[in-house]
């Protein structure tokens, strides 16, 4: 089955330091990937997503996600995180069968001191 | 600026009574989605529709929820009756119904079942 494991719950980074969020996917078939934010009492915006080619992917706000095949993974990078980047972050694989369901994995929380 | 509107925002209620959410897909998109989230269990899928027809329930509890399109512009989601372990975030998200789509996602209506 489809599933989704983001290994860290919660990150703390500081102002202006580097970011990487890790997300590793079990899925049969070449996986369609999203990584999606979620801000306090907000809904879940898109940063991202992965289909095919170039496996190094840009997003909104800065952000970036490189996939790779052979360790099943899709990590979300920030070369320098901003205080507005608090968040809840969350990656995502498409499930083709069903066009376009989605399978979340449990969710990052990034703090980020100043 | 086209979005997914819900409502209510919130709602707090007693267990045993009706709750009824609302869903404003956004214009021309054809496939809804309804999520839950919950510090236990993060984001689960309950329900979705393409062209309004349910394409997937199984995620939702079949005995107390319902979920139905009247229309293309309306989504609604049915407890009857509430418990108090139905308190969550439902939201409700639409898309274009393909593979790569994004799905947009609403700001959600936060349920407290007292």
């Amino acid at each position: 089955a489809q599933s989704v494991t983001q290994p860290d719950i919660h990150i703390t980074v500081s102002e202006g330091a580097s970011l990487e969020l890790r997300c590793n996917y079990s899925y049969g078939a070449t996986p369609y990937l999203f990584w999606y934010v979620q801000s306090p009492g907000q809904g879940l915006q898109l940063l991202l997503k992965y289909f095919s080619g170039d496996t190094l992917v840009q997003g909104i706000k800065g952000f970036e996600a490189e996939f790779k095949r052979s360790q099943s993974s899709f990590n979300l990078r920030k070369p320098s995180v901003h205080w507005s980047d608090a968040a809840e972050y969350f990656c995502a694989v498409g499930v083709q069968e069903y066009g376009n369901k989605l399978v979340f994995g449990a969710g990052t929380i990034l703090r980020v001191k100043s | 600026d086209a979005r997914v509107t819900q409502t209510p925002r919130h709602k707090v209620t007693e267990m045993g009574q009706e709750v009824t959410m609302r869903c404003q897909p956004i214009l021309g998109h054809n496939t809804v989605f309804w999520y839950r989230q919950t510090m236990m269990q993060g984001l689960e899928l309950l329900a979705y529709f393409r062209n309004r027809a349910p394409l997937d329930d199984s995620g939702m509890p079949k005995d107390r929820f319902s979920a139905e399109m009247p229309d293309a512009t309306l989504a609604t989601l049915k407890i009857q009756p509430s418990e108090p372990r139905d308190s969550a975030v439902y939201f409700c998200a639409s898309g274009l119904g393909g593979n790569r789509d994004e799905q947009f996602f609403g700001p959600g209506t936060r349920l407290t079942v007292l």
